[in-house]
This record gives C-alpha cells, sequence and structure tokens, in this order.
C-alpha cells in the first residue's frame, strides 16, 4: 500500500491477557517506530528499529513489552498480561533512514482500551 | 528526560483569524525539531523538518519558525479555515539520538 497500516484499529481486552498488535511500514522504508498516547499525555517513544540493528528498546515502560520486525518489514508489537494502564492509542511510523530529520510517516493507530 | 514544551494547550479561533503557537525545547544538543498535525481519526501528518537556527518553513498558509539559540519555534496558520482543525505536535531531536520526545500538542478547533 501507499502509507503505514496497522491492524487492528481497536482492541478491547481483559486485564491479563496478551494482545499482539501489528505494523506494515511503507515499503523501503528501513527504520521503524512505535509510539503510544495515553490519555492527556503526548506522544510517548516505544521502540524504534533500523535496518539489522539491534532495536532501540529504551521507550519500553516494562518487560511486559516486546516488539519483533521480520524480515525488515513487517513489525508486531506485544502486550504481555495487559494492565488498565496499558489501554492507549498506539501508532506506528515509518521513515526512509535513521530518522532524525526524515519525516516519519504515521499509521493510523490500534486503539487499545484494557477492561 | 527531554522536556518539550507546547503553548496553549488548546485554542478556538473563527474562521479568517490568523494565529500561531509555541514549542520549547532544551537549547543545548540541538539537532532537528519536526511539527506534524493530527486530524481526529487520521494519521499525524508531517508538517515540517527544520535543522537550522533562524530557519523558516512555509507549506501554504502554514509557516514556521526556528530559534535554536533560546530554544523555542513558532507555528502559524494564517486565515485559519475550518479544515485547519486538528492536534499540532511538535518533536525534538537532540544530537546523537534517532528518536523523537514529543510536547503534548496544541488542540486548535476553527469555527466556520
Amino acid at each position: 500500500g501507499a502509507g503505514v497500516s496497522q491492524s487492528p484499529s481497536n482492541k478491547v481486552t481483559e486485564k491479563g491477557k496478551d494482545v499482539e498488535l501489528r505494523c506494515d511500514p511503507i515499503s523501503g522504508h528501513t527504520a521503524l517506530y512505535w509510539y503510544r498516547q495515553s490519555l492527556g499525555q503526548g506522544l510517548e517513544f516505544l521502540i524504534y528499529f533500523q535496518g539489522n540493528s539491534a532495536p532501540d528498546k529504551s521507550g519500553l515502560p516494562s518487560d511486559r513489552f516486546s516488539a519483533e520486525r521480520t524480515g525488515g518489514s513487517v513489525s508486531t508489537l506485544t502486550i504481555q498480561r495487559t494492565q488498565q494502564e496499558d489501554s492507549a492509542v498506539y501508532l506506528c511510523a515509518s521513515s526512509f533512514g535513521q530518522g532524525s530529520t526524515d519525516t516519519q510517516y504515521f499509521g493510523p493507530g490500534t486503539r487499545l482500551t484494557v477492561l | 528526560i527531554l522536556n518539550v514544551e507546547q503553548s496553549p494547550q488548546s485554542l478556538h479561533v473563527q474562521e479568517g483569524d490568523s494565529t500561531n503557537f509555541t514549542c520549547s525545547f532544551p537549547s543545548s544538543n540541538f539537532y532537528a525539531l519536526h511539527w506534524y498535525r493530527w486530524e481526529t481519526a487520521k494519521s499525524p501528518e508531517a508538517l515540517f523538518v527544520m535543522t537550522l537556527n533562524g530557519d523558516e518553513k512555509k507549506k501554504g498558509r502554514i509557516s514556521a519558525t526556528l530559534n535554536t539559540k533560546e530554544g523555542y519555534s513558532y507555528l502559524y496558520i494564517k486565515g485559519s479555515q475550518p479544515e485547519d482543525s486538528a492536534t499540532y505536535l511538535c518533536a525534538f531531536i537532540s544530537a546523537g539520538y534517532s528518536t523523537l520526545t514529543f510536547g503534548k500538542g496544541t488542540m486548535l478547533l476553527v469555527s466556520p
């Protein structure tokens, strides 16, 4: 497709369940980012993939959060044993280069609600 | 922890009004500043990437200026239209880093 896509668009889950969120970046983009926006907060960086390098996981809030990027393309963000404070909009973005001055193109997000 | 502040938090103007908002960021170790527009139910859309002190960018009725020495950027919208209603986000990158630190945004509502 022409843009970044994410699925599902909405996810409602019960506390304690695991969830997987998917991101399809723009073809050819080497950098991929995950962010989340909790209610009343700004976009918060979670994790960054650049090519074949080890990901920058410095933004992951706890060890319940993990992400992988298969074949340098699709990425999956996994949240284990979800908590109510995990409720947020999770956004994925990709960029052609390293991202510092390259425009990041965002997907539409996944709205996660943990009951 | 980097502190990126945006003001005002929200703004309500009439169609045709011109408006501006502010993004404040650390003045040391500046590398780049990004501006995004995020309309409800859509993806954030890039407006500008600014890197040089004194830089001014323009896209239609929207323009932005950058002062890296004092750590602020202004976003201006001339003759606001209802379709400009959105949240405007700025994001800062420090030298040596590749990840963006976002402000909480300014929510703009333009009434017809």
